[in-house]
């Protein structure tokens, strides 16, 4: 809920499965949405956006999906690496300015 | 490609001295974010720069914190005098903001400790 988590929940999956980070956003307004990852030491790493008027996008390796009905945004990401261990964020920006609010992530552990 | 650029990568200082935090956003872009990250309320926007100019610094704790933006290549933070509830990691983050779907690239951040 409120914009974004609250506490940092954890997934640990096996190397070679698919990963489902979710998240809940608060803001009905919000009209753009940013996955970010964030490895141990360094800044938040731009993965994949999506707009509003979007339900679904993929990159490589990797797929969003956006249910505003229910105000929940979800990372897909295909055959998981160890490498992919990371916190991932969420972030929304409202349909008015400019601002990102973040959620506090989620702990993605990828075991070998 | 040069990504955002922040120095120092970790600063220990003790409280109440001055600490000036540094960023180099990405060329070309014209929005300019600073946040600061802790376990306790993960990011949080203190301030954000267009066309060098401050927007929106509803974010910055208090008179102790400033910054600046004397160009469109450099940014400052300071805070001034630092205490130890300042300790934190704080990160630059710019866009280009043409339109507004645009990602914040954030750089590597630096882990400050005030003792």
């Amino acid at each position: 809920g409120e914009s974004v988590g609250l506490h940092l929940p954890t997934l640990s999956v096996q190397e070679g499965d698919n990963s489902i980070i979710n998240c809940a956003y608060s803001n009905s307004a919000s009209d753009y949405f940013i996955w970010y990852k964030q490895e141990s030491g360094k800044g938040p790493q731009f993965i994949i956006d999506i707009r509003s008027n979007m339900d679904k996008r993929q990159g490589q390796r990797v797929t969003v999906l956006l249910n505003k009905t229910v105000k929940h945004l979800s990372l897909q990401i295909a055959a998981t690496q160890p490498g992919d261990s990371a916190v991932y964020f969420c972030a929304e920006r409202g349909g008015s300015n400019y601002k990102l609010t973040f959620g506090k992530g989620t702990l993605l552990t990828v075991n070998p | 490609d040069a990504g955002v650029i922040q120095s120092p990568r970790h600063e220990v200082t003790e409280m109440g001295q001055e600490v000036t935090l540094r960023c180099k956003p990405i060329s070309g872009h014209n929005s300019l974010f600073w946040y600061r990250q802790t376990m306790m309320r993960g990011l949080e926007l203190l301030i954000y720069f267009n066309n060098n100019v401050p927007i929106d610094d509803s974010g910055m704790p208090e008179d102790r914190f400033s910054a600046k933006m004397p160009n469109a290549s450099f940014s400052t933070l300071k805070i001034q005098p630092s205490e130890p509830r300042d300790s934190a990691v704080y990160f630059c983050a710019s866009s280009l903001a043409d339109s507004r779907n645009q990602p914040q690239h954030f750089g590597d951040g630096t882990r400050l400790s005030i003792l």
